[in-house]
């Protein structure tokens, strides 16, 4: 069985300009995670999504970042414009369920260098 | 305020040894708490659950322990060897809402 997709593994552009990270889940995992994961620390959660839904998302900057899930499968994060402090590693994960009973089930990550 | 600590300096230890991981948390009343491990450039992998009633959990060389007194969680990997190597991440939930929060993570070094 595959694991969580994620494309592109390394992504480098330079300050105000645009990217986007794309993730697939795990088939059957409803949940969908965002985590920004900076060197030395654990993953911070930027979004988590049950279906299309987006059920927590009070920790995403919405002034430059948005998400989407349509047809509660695959997703993008996009940031818009990037800044320097936004280097960092981007993890998808997925979930069966949406409460902490469930393991989480993580992609390799994206690492973004912002020039 | 609302924290999870865990060591923040890496672990070194003898092949063969049995590492010993903590996991400390204040301000939370976790009703789970995950630990994963963490290879450079990947992402983190699960390997054990426990819930607050109980307070031990056993996986082949793994062993988890939850002291919601203490409120404290210790890892343990007996007969460590050295692909044993990582980053460990402590995660508990935030009032069972499904939203892990992680500490952020000690490296083990286990020497042949």
């Amino acid at each position: 069985e595959a694991g969580v997709v994620q494309s592109p593994r390394y992504k480098i552009i330079e300050k105000k300009q645009p990217v986007a990270f794309w993730c697939n889940p795990i088939s059957g995992h409803n949940t969908l995670y965002w985590y920004l994961q900076n060197l030395g620390q654990g993953p911070e959660l930027l979004i988590r999504y049950e279906n299309e839904e987006a059920v927590d998302d009070s920790q995403l900057p919405k002034d430059r970042f948005s998400a989407e899930r349509l047809k509660g499968v695959d997703s993008t994060l996009k940031i818009q414009p990037a800044e320097l402090g936004d280097s960092a590693v981007y993890l998808c994960a997925s979930s069966l369920g949406g409460t902490g009973e469930y393991e989480q089930y993580f992609g390799p990550g994206t690492r973004l260098t912002v020039t | 305020s609302q924290k999870i600590e865990q060591n923040s300096e890496a672990l070194n230890i003898q092949e063969g040894k049995t590492a010993t991981l903590t996991c400390n948390y204040t301000n939370y009343s976790p009703a789970y708490l995950q630990w994963y491990r963490q290879d450079p450039g990947r992402g983190p992998v699960f390997l054990l659950l426990i819930r607050e009633n109980e307070k031990e959990k056993r996986k082949e060389r793994l062993k988890v322990t939850f002291d919601t007194t203490l409120k404290q969680s210790l890892f343990h990997i007996t007969a460590s060897q050295p692909a044993d190597s990582a980053t460990y991440l402590c995660a508990l939930d935030s009032g069972n809402t499904g939203k892990l929060i992680f500490g952020q993570g000690t490296t083990l070094q286990v020497k042949p």
